[in-house]
């Protein structure tokens, strides 16, 4: 399974973008890039999946370059609500189990 | 919007007792997942189910660990003899497809004295 490596916090304010990078070396032909986020005491909370190049959503936007060793998780206009972990994880999910890395911690201040 | 439940939301139990989490994945899915997460770290893999049997386990996933679909809606785990360090909140996913997200429950937290 690719290893994962990403910031082990970052801090923002309200209504700034934030922009989380993750780096995957050796990230597979078959693999997707996933990301999630998890809130104290609950569980994790799918954001956005890709492939390659840019995908978005209505809470996101995932941009991945052509070598698929990174990717870069964009949160436009943070809110208080969204400081929470944010966790990259890269593989085949279904029969290969996905790896959570230890997350980035992100709080948004007013 | 359908959504994995897991019972019992808290369980405590005495060090050496038997505890069974259950799990309601969402209907259609057809991979099922039990993570842990320990206070204040990281979410852990334990196993992953397809067609009624294990995929993939974990180190952590030891003899004293099983699963077990008993009906085709539950997805229960099983620790056979609780450990203080057993202690954690664990959860519940099931995804539809092979590159599917996952979805989580709420948790189970166990506390082992």
């Amino acid at each position: 399974l690719a290893k994962t490596t990403q910031p082990i916090s970052m801090d923002s304010y309200e209504g700034q973008e934030v922009n989380i990078t993750c780096s995957h070396n050796n990230i597979a032909t078959n693999d997707y890039i996933t990301w999630y986020q998890q809130f104290p005491s609950q569980g994790p909370r799918f954001i956005i999946q890709g492939y390659k190049t840019k995908v978005t959503n209505e809470v996101a936007s995932l941009f991945i370059p052509a070598d698929r060793k990174s990717s870069t998780l964009s949160l436009p206009r943070v809110s208080l609500s969204d400081t929470a972990v944010y966790y990259c994880l890269v593989g085949d999910t279904g029969r290969r189990a996905l790896t959570f890395g230890s997350g980035t911690r992100l709080q948004v201040q007013p | 919007e359908p959504e994995v439940t897991q019972t019992p939301s808290h369980q405590v139990t005495q060090m050496g007792q038997e505890v069974i989490l259950r799990c309601v994945p969402i209907s259609n899915h057809l991979y099922f997942y039990w993570y842990r997460q320990i206070l204040g770290q990281k979410v852990e893999f334990l196993v992953s189910f397809y067609n009624n049997e294990i995929s993939e386990k974990s180190e952590i996933f030891d003899d004293q660990f099983s699963v077990e679909r008993p009906d085709g809606s539950n997805f229960t785990l099983k620790i056979r003899s609780t450990k203080l360090e057993d202690s954690a909140m664990y959860f519940c996913a099931s995804s539809d497809y092979s590159t599917g997200e996952l979805f989580f429950g709420e948790g189970s937290r166990l506390t082992v004295l």
